[in-house]
């Protein structure tokens, strides 16, 4: 069965430095995808990355970098330098491609509360 | 501004009434989602419509009643709720196969007294 575990509930650091967020999947597809969403205070969640699981190579988006590691399972999230505005809750998610079709959903994590303070 | 948009921001209402969330996109997506967010819980999958039709239904007690006119819009229909079913109810839309993801409305906080 998928399942997501965000291990971190909350985690909270001092205005810049570095964070890393925690994601494990399970599942006994080949093929699938991964993502990860931010929910700001004002609640809706925001795409952040999405990964496909033939694709290894590390991304880094300003401030933000994502680290894809099949043999382990995990796609963890890194903050570098983090901001009193990186203060939200961070979900990893995992989609599974079926063979005919996609599948129409996503399964997520339980979320990790960052908070960082001035 | 996000591409979904839900209507009420927020809503209180007693248990013997009756209301109904909006959800809105035109994104020209074909699939739509309701989940549900506790506090210190899981997001949790509600119901899932595809070009309109039901295609999942996460064993949701028959008080939260949706209904889908059109691949644009999604309603929750709610009557006599209990305070445990207050939340932040999500409605998300996504392309009809996921490897895009979802993209989100900002919710509607529902109270129930």
């Amino acid at each position: 069965a998928q399942k997501v575990t965000q291990a971190q509930t909350e985690i909270s650091v001092v205005e810049k430095e570095d964070v890393t967020l925690d994601c494990v999947y399970e599942t006994r597809d080949t093929t699938y995808y991964l993502f990860w969403y931010k929910q700001p205070p004002s609640g809706e969640l925001v795409f952040l990355i999405r990964r496909n699981s033939f694709d290894e190579q590390n991304e880094i988006s300003g401030r933000y970098s994502w680290n894809f590691q099949k043999s382990t399972s995990s796609f963890n999230f890194t903050i570098t330098a983090s901001q009193v505005v990186d203060s939200a809750v961070y979900f990893c998610a995992l989609s599974e491609v079926n063979y005919g079709g996609a599948t129409n959903k996503l399964i997520f994590g339980t979320g990790t509360l960052l908070a960082v303070q001035p | 501004e996000t591409g979904v948009t839900q209507t009420p921001r927020h809503l209180v209402m007693g248990m013997t009434n009756k209301k109904s969330l909006k959800c809105e996109q035109h994104l020209g997506h074909n699939a739509m989602y309701w989940y549900k967010q506790s506090a210190k819980k899981p997001l949790e999958l509600m119901f899932v419509y595809n070009f309109k039709e039901q295609t999942e239904n996460n064993s949701v007690p028959s008080r939260f009643s949706p209904e889908c006119p059109n691949s644009s819009h999604l309603f929750l229909h709610l009557h006599t709720l209990q305070p445990e079913d207050s939340a932040l109810y999500l409605c998300a839309s996504s392309q009809d196969r996921t490897v895009y993801g979802y993209t989100f409305g900002s919710g509607t906080r529902l109270t129930v007294v």
